[in-house]
């Protein structure tokens, strides 16, 4: 089953602007990871953010987190052709019973930049 | 090695066949997970292996699937009786510990005809 639901599924900005894509999830987590997917194949993870973190940075990518609507946000400044892929996160739960290393991803949200 | 390796890339077979997709972890890496993704949805958990014994098999959609770790490293995913339905990308995904952000193979993409 997907835990989490991004928004929007897809996403056309130019070169040079901010893209915006959003998550939520439904129950407690141990952490939220951003992954980027180029046609349907191997995911490359972007970035981990905790439960207890609000704000991540790395590079032109800035992840935020709010636990008390079960929601993040990755923002991209800058984008660039090559940001052009699908964008997903994924929960890994609140530990419970050791099943802290599942993944639940989301649909996920197809970026294209524009040259 | 460098990365995730999966073999093959694509794989293409006929209904009722068996099948057997190999993952090669990152040398190292304890913890190794197979996820399906289905067409224009997100990676789903099948199973997860932490050395050479299956953790939690729990995303298996039944006994037709079956997977290995024999030495903690490489991993075969086994399907018998292939169906239309398990068309798919299989990814394979590997990580020190069980907790963290995980390497991804690039995938077997598997088409039941």
């Amino acid at each position: 089953s997907q835990q989490g639901e991004e928004d929007p599924q897809a996403l056309s900005i130019q070169e040079g602007e901010n893209a915006t894509m959003n998550c939520s999830y439904k129950t407690s987590i141990n952490n939220l990871q951003w992954y980027r997917q180029n046609s349907g194949r191997g995911l490359v993870h972007l970035i981990l953010i905790r439960s207890n973190e609000r704000e991540k940075h790395s590079g032109r990518l800035r992840v935020t987190l709010d636990t008390s609507k079960k929601s993040s946000s990755l923002l991209i400044t800058a984008s660039r052709a090559a940001d052009t892929a699908s964008y997903f996160c994924a929960t890994v739960p609140e530990n419970s019973g050791g099943s802290n290393y599942k993944l639940t991803f989301g649909k996920g949200t197809l970026l294209t930049v524009n040259p | 090695g460098a990365g995730v390796s999966q073999t093959p890339s694509n794989k293409v077979t006929e209904k009722g066949k068996y099948v057997e997709l190999r993952c090669d972890p990152i040398s190292g890496h304890t913890a190794l997970y197979w996820y399906r993704q289905s067409l224009g949805q997100g990676p789903e958990f099948l199973i997860y292996f932490q050395g050479t014994g299956a953790a939690d098999d729990s995303g298996l959609p039944n006994d037709r699937f079956f997977a290995v770790r024999p030495e903690g490293s490489v991993s075969t995913l086994k399907i018998q009786r292939t169906e239309r339905g398990d068309s798919a990308v299989y990814l394979c995904a590997s990580s020190k510990t069980g907790v963290g952000g995980y390497t991804f193979g690039s995938g077997t993409r598997l088409t039941v005809v």
